[in-house]
């Protein structure tokens, strides 16, 4: 398809487990993002990617929370010892450059810590 | 500190009415405003993007504002539709930079359009 992808689209887990949600980008979008949303609210910044390396982690909570792009296409947002405040939707988003151009979202992973 | 506040936070209107959706920046320096679609289950969806310069855009039943002065957008939607139930955010971009956080998103307004 010609979207974001972003799979599983739901996740249960419980307290203390791994978890790995994949993104697809849009291909050629060289920009990629991950935000966390939660509910009623606007997305909130984790990380950046510009290619394959982390130009801005700064939104990431704690060490608790990786990701990776070691292609520069595919992403990987991994997350450790989970905890129930962890609970949230993951949202993707890729742009063709970054800086200001349009984020375009997936539709999400909805992350549920038991 | 850059903030985007919308107001209201929910609405309720019947199909076939107008409602106007309110949003104050105070996001520096300005590079664009865009509103975006959310529905449920979905990841959110540009409708309009607002430079600097520009007043008033519209899409199809929707027409956004902005008064880059008083630092304010609104959304206004004509003719509501069922399908126009979703949560509405507005997003203010800063300019310069190649850091991540360079969106500033809204809180949301979730809009319900009754039959």
């Amino acid at each position: 398809g010609a979207g974001v992808s972003q799979t599983p689209s739901n996740k249960v887990t419980e307290k203390g487990k791994y978890v790995e949600l994949r993104c697809d980008p849009i291909s050629g979008h060289t920009a990629l993002y991950w935000y966390r949303q939660s509910l009623g609210q606007g997305p909130e910044f984790l990380i950046y990617f510009q290619g394959t390396g982390a130009a801005d982690d700064s939104g990431l909570p704690n060490d608790r929370f990786f990701a990776v792009r070691p292609e520069g296409s595919v992403s990987t947002l991994k997350i450790q010892r989970t905890e129930r405040g962890d609970s949230a939707v993951y949202l993707c988003a890729s742009s063709f450059s970054g800086g200001d151009r349009e984020q375009f979202f997936g539709p999400g992973t909805r992350l549920t810590v038991l | 500190k850059n903030q985007v506040e919308q107001s209201p936070q929910s609405l309720i209107i019947l199909e076939g009415k107008n409602c106007t959706l309110q949003c104050n920046y105070t996001v520096s320096p300005f590079s664009n405003l865009r509103w975006y679609k959310q529905d449920t289950g979905r990841g959110p969806v540009s409708l309009t993007i607002m430079t600097f310069s520009e007043n008033t855009k519209s899409n199809g039943r929707y027409t956004a504002t902005l008064d880059a002065d008083t630092k304010q957008s609104s959304l206004h939607i004509t003719a509501s539709q069922l399908s126009d139930s979703a949560s509405y955010i507005c997003v203010v971009t800063r300019k310069g930079g190649n850091a991540g956080n360079m969106l500033t998103f809204g809180g949301g307004t979730r809009l319900m359009v009754k039959p």
